[in-house]
């Protein structure tokens, strides 16, 4: 089955400052690429997803890269802000089923 | 419109004692999963429902867990002979059946065993 690996497991930035978390997999089948939020006690949200054909895509401060040679996508947060306090999870799909990363703890510092 | 919805909320059960989670997915959407999150962790596939039947079962930890669907919506996931160690949030989730992929997930049930 599919193994994705996100890294770091935890991360403290300033407020202001980027954050950048980074997800490996090791299907080349996979064709999509969602990141989900989940704040302390909710449910994940989808905050941004990515397709194979497309290297980039920005929403506002978040961004998704993917590179398909190498097998890996990252979530960058730029101007990160307190509410982006919470826990990220990327994921790759194969054909019908979602596999997560073991998820990244982003602190944002006042 | 009307999100996924799971019930209950909460659940507290004695060791031994059988428990049944509910799930109700998006109107319309043909595809449902169960996972299982436990207490600071990443989440855990259970099984993948495409309308009543559910072609992938390989997340079920062990037989005291099943899960069935019915009238391609409602999914009800039972754990029977409770342990402690199935404590955990259980979260649905449900999406169209074709593209897009993304899925919807529920609030979760917050299972503990006493």
């Amino acid at each position: 089955g599919e193994n994705v690996e996100q890294h770091p497991s935890t991360l403290s930035v300033q407020e202001g400052d980027s954050a950048v978390i980074k997800c490996t997999y090791s299907d080349s089948a996979s064709n999509y690429f969602p990141w989900y939020k989940q704040e302390l006690g909710k449910r994940p949200q989808l905050i941004i997803d990515i397709r194979s054909n497309v290297g980039e895509k920005k929403d506002q401060r978040i961004a998704v890269t993917l590179n398909k040679t190498a097998k890996h996508f990252s979530l960058h947060i730029t101007e990160t802000q307190p509410e982006d306090s919470a826990v990220y999870f990327c994921a790759t799909i194969n054909d019908y089923k979602l596999s997560f990363g073991a998820g990244t703890t982003v602190t944002v510092r006042a | 419109g009307a999100g996924v919805s799971q019930s209950p909320s909460n659940k507290v059960t004695e060791k031994g004692k059988d428990v049944e989670l509910r799930c109700d997915p998006i109107s319309g959407h043909t595809a449902l999963y169960w996972y299982r999150q436990s207490l600071g962790q990443g989440l855990e596939f259970l099984i993948y429902f495409q309308g009543n039947s559910a072609p992938d079962k390989s997340g079920l930890p062990s037989d005291r867990f099943s899960a069935e669907r019915t009238g391609g919506s409602v999914s009800t996931l039972t754990i029977q002979r409770t342990q402690q160690e199935d404590s955990a949030v259980y979260l649905c989730a449900s999406r169209v059946g074709g593209a897009p992929e993304t899925q919807y997930f529920g609030p979760g049930t917050r299972l503990l065993v006493l």
